[in-house]
């Protein structure tokens, strides 16, 4: 149980773009989804807290307008990389927390911007 | 000051040896400590959850020291598999779930 279920895996998109990424929990609802970023040899870094049904809250440093997330459902959230540009790419990675247990991770969409 | 820190390594090991990584956090709220594997270019995997009694599973127990403000991972019999890096993950203060994770500690275990 528990699964969390991230797409796409990767993606490859010119400067300038948009990217959408979907985050779902497949078998339990999730009012709260995270968000991280993480660059190669180095630390998952929270970007964002995602809400079902309100606007997500955003670490210090990261750009609302530019990351935009939307939690529509308790089994789906949302990130949008906007005007992407190379210093966008990273692994992002879903994380969301059902019932008393832990974390659980999507398996991470690995984004490279040309 | 970061909020959750770690020793990268590299730690290289032989096979068979005990290994100890210790992660200290600077929020003296916290209140849910975990310890992630993460294998390369792969999503963290949930290793453990570290209890204040201290908790094992297995050839791995986790340690919490709140006075100090550090939690340890130690790893009995290493295995080739264990090759890895090891987060930790720190909860941001009572009642949150955000976790804060530290850059991770990687293990190689050697033949």
């Amino acid at each position: 149980g528990a699964v969390v279920s991230q797409h796409p895996s990767w993606v490859i998109c010119k400067s300038g773009t948009s990217v959408k990424i979907e985050c779902r929990s497949l078998d339990f609802q999730a009012t709260t989804m995270f968000w991280y970023r993480q660059f190669p040899k180095q630390s998952l870094m929270l970007m964002a807290t995602s809400n079902e049904g309100s606007k997500a809250t955003y670490e210090q440093g990261v750009e609302k307008d530019k990351f935009l997330i939307n939690h529509a459902s308790l089994t789906l959230s949302t990130l949008t990389v906007t005007s992407a540009h190379p210093g966008d790419s990273s692994f992002y990675i879903c994380s969301a927390k059902g019932g008393d247990s832990p974390l659980h991770f999507g398996n991470g969409t690995r984004l490279t911007v040309t | 000051r970061k909020e959750v820190e770690q020793d990268p390594g590299p730690f290289n090991v032989p096979e068979g040896a005990t290994v100890a990584f210790n992660c200290t956090y600077s929020n003296s709220a916290s209140q849910s400590f975990f310890w992630y594997r993460q294998d390369c270019r792969k999503e963290p995997k949930l290793l453990m959850s570290v209890y204040s009694s201290g908790n094992e599973d297995g050839r791995f127990t986790a340690q919490l020291n709140r006075a100090s403000q550090y939690i340890s991972l130690l790893i009995r019999d290493s295995k080739l598999s264990d090759s890895a890096t090891y987060l930790c993950a720190v909860n941001r203060g009572s009642g949150t779930y955000k976790y804060i994770f530290g850059t991770g500690t990687r293990l190689k275990v050697l033949a």
